[in-house]
């Protein structure tokens, strides 16, 4: 079965500053998505950013960017110029491509960020 | 509307009370989620529904019933309920067993 690990549960960065947050999983599968998810306190949980295990090129959506090493199993997001609103519950995420369990997202714990002014 | 709506957003209920939680997505997708969001916990999948019809049920306990009348609507039926059944009940859908989820707001369920 797929895990998720984050290991940090909380995190915290300077407004302005670069912050990245760590992510593992186990899979023996070799096709995948992988997933940022952010959860602001009391709001919705809206997608970051996602990666395709095939795709060598490292994903990127403005400020947000992965950092995708496959071989080792890791999927870090580095937040550049970090803002106020960035402030939220953070959760990495996989879904199989392959086998039968397609629709399943596993999620890690994840990681709480605080942003001071 | 738009996105994936949920309501209510907050539910009290005694253990021996029957509730309803309701899901709505305006995004014209075919598959609905529930997941539970425990803290500490990572999200935990429920059931999916996929073109109506539950294609998953990942050993969920049958105080939890399920529901999709059609593409647009998913019901979470709760009867008779433990207090571990507090959480966050997460509402999401998909085009598509390959496409990205997006999650509606949460119910937050205290069981007393």
């Amino acid at each position: 079965a797929q895990t998720v690990t984050q290991s940090q549960p909380e995190m915290s960065v300077q407004e302005a500053e670069t912050v990245t947050l760590s992510c593992t999983y186990d899979t023996s599968e070799s096709d995948y998505y992988l997933f940022w998810y952010k959860q602001p306190p009391s709001r919705q949980m809206i997608l970051v950013i996602r990666q395709e295990a095939y795709k060598q090129q490292n994903a990127t959506e403005n400020r947000f960017s992965v950092n995708f090493q496959k071989a080792a199993k890791s999927f870090s997001l580095k937040i550049s110029d970090s803002q106020l609103g960035d402030a939220a519950m953070y959760f990495c995420a996989y879904r199989s491509n392959s086998g039968g369990s397609n629709y399943k997202l596993t999620f890690g714990k994840g990681t709480l960020l605080t942003v001071n002014p | 509307e738009t996105g994936v709506t949920q309501t209510p957003r907050h539910l009290v209920m005694g253990m021996t009370n029957k509730k309803s939680l309701k899901c709505e997505q305006h995004l014209g997708h075919n598959a609905m989620y529930w997941y539970k969001q425990s803290a500490k916990k990572p999200l935990e999948l429920m059931f999916v529904y996929s073109l109506e019809e539950r294609v998953e049920n990942n050993s969920v306990p049958s105080r939890f019933s399920p529901e999709c009348p059609n593409s647009s609507h998913l019901f979470l039926h709760l009867h008779t309920l433990q207090p571990e059944d507090s959480a966050l009940y997460l509402c999401a859908s998909s085009q598509g067993r390959f496409e990205t989820q997006y999650f509606g707001p949460g119910t937050r369920l205290l069981v007393l």
